[in-house]
């Protein structure tokens, strides 16, 4: 089934920078899509972006999309969202997820294998 | 962006009961609609996928429907295991409903 494991918990000063990382074992990173979803104190799920496994291609979401950069290193298997100019509301539980496509079309996917969450605050 | 819009945004209920939810998306998205349940402390855990598929070892009281714009997840008999947040996702590009708690 494989797992992802996600670095500790991060306390930053806001215009500061985080970089999590999330490690993949028991299955094959370079076939998959790793997205990055956080999670507000109390609030939903917002999606952040993804980096595919194979060859670093990213998309990002709008509103962050100018403030972070997802990198992987296939050598050790890990995936890295690295956010930057941290604000207040970057308060949040990180989270990487890798995506399973069930069809053969680029929008038949879900989510399946979560990190445990990494909780980044941000304060002065 | 494709918008989500959940409802309700909360819900109380009984053990027994049968639970509806409701997605709606700002546009067509076809059957491209995940549903999830997060507990408190935990990452999300899928339960429908392709808008009524229902995900393997997850119980059948859970059923989803719908398609275009309008999706329902439905829980027949509320179990107590079932007291949760619950979300629906558009997989057409990629955004979240804003949850449903589900409080005894």
């Amino acid at each position: 089934q494989g797992q992802l494991v996600q670095s500790g918990p991060e306390m930053k000063k806001p215009g500061a920078s985080v970089k999590v990382s999330c490690k993949a074992s028991d299955f094959t990173f370079i076939n998959t899509v790793i997205n990055w979803v956080r999670q507000s104190p109390g609030q939903g799920l917002e999606w952040m972006g993804w980096i595919t496994g194979y060859n670093g291609n990213t998309n990002y979401a709008d509103n962050v999309h100018d403030r972070v950069t997802m990198t992987t290193d296939t050598s050790t298997a890990t995936a890295y969202m690295e956010l930057r100019s941290l604000r207040s509301d970057d308060t949040a539980v990180y989270f990487c997820v890798t995506a399973y496509y069930y069809d053969n079309t680029a929008h038949s996917h879900y989510f399946d294998r979560w990190g445990q969450g990494t909780l980044v605050t941000v304060s002065s | 962006d494709i918008q989500m819009t959940q409802s309700p945004s909360s819900l109380s209920a009984s053990v027994g009961d049968r639970v509806t939810i409701t997605c709606r998306a700002s546009q067509n998205i076809r059957n491209f609609l995940n549903w999830y349940q997060q507990k408190p402390g935990k990452a999300p855990h899928l339960l429908i996928y392709g808008a009524s598929t229902l995900q393997s070892g997850v119980p059948s009281r859970f059923t989803g429907s719908g398609s275009g714009t309008e999706f329902i997840l439905t829980i027949s008999s509320l179990q107590p295991e079932d007291f949760a947040t619950y979300y629906c996702q558009q997989s057409y590009g990629v955004t979240f409903g804003g949850g449903t708690k589900v409080e005894i």
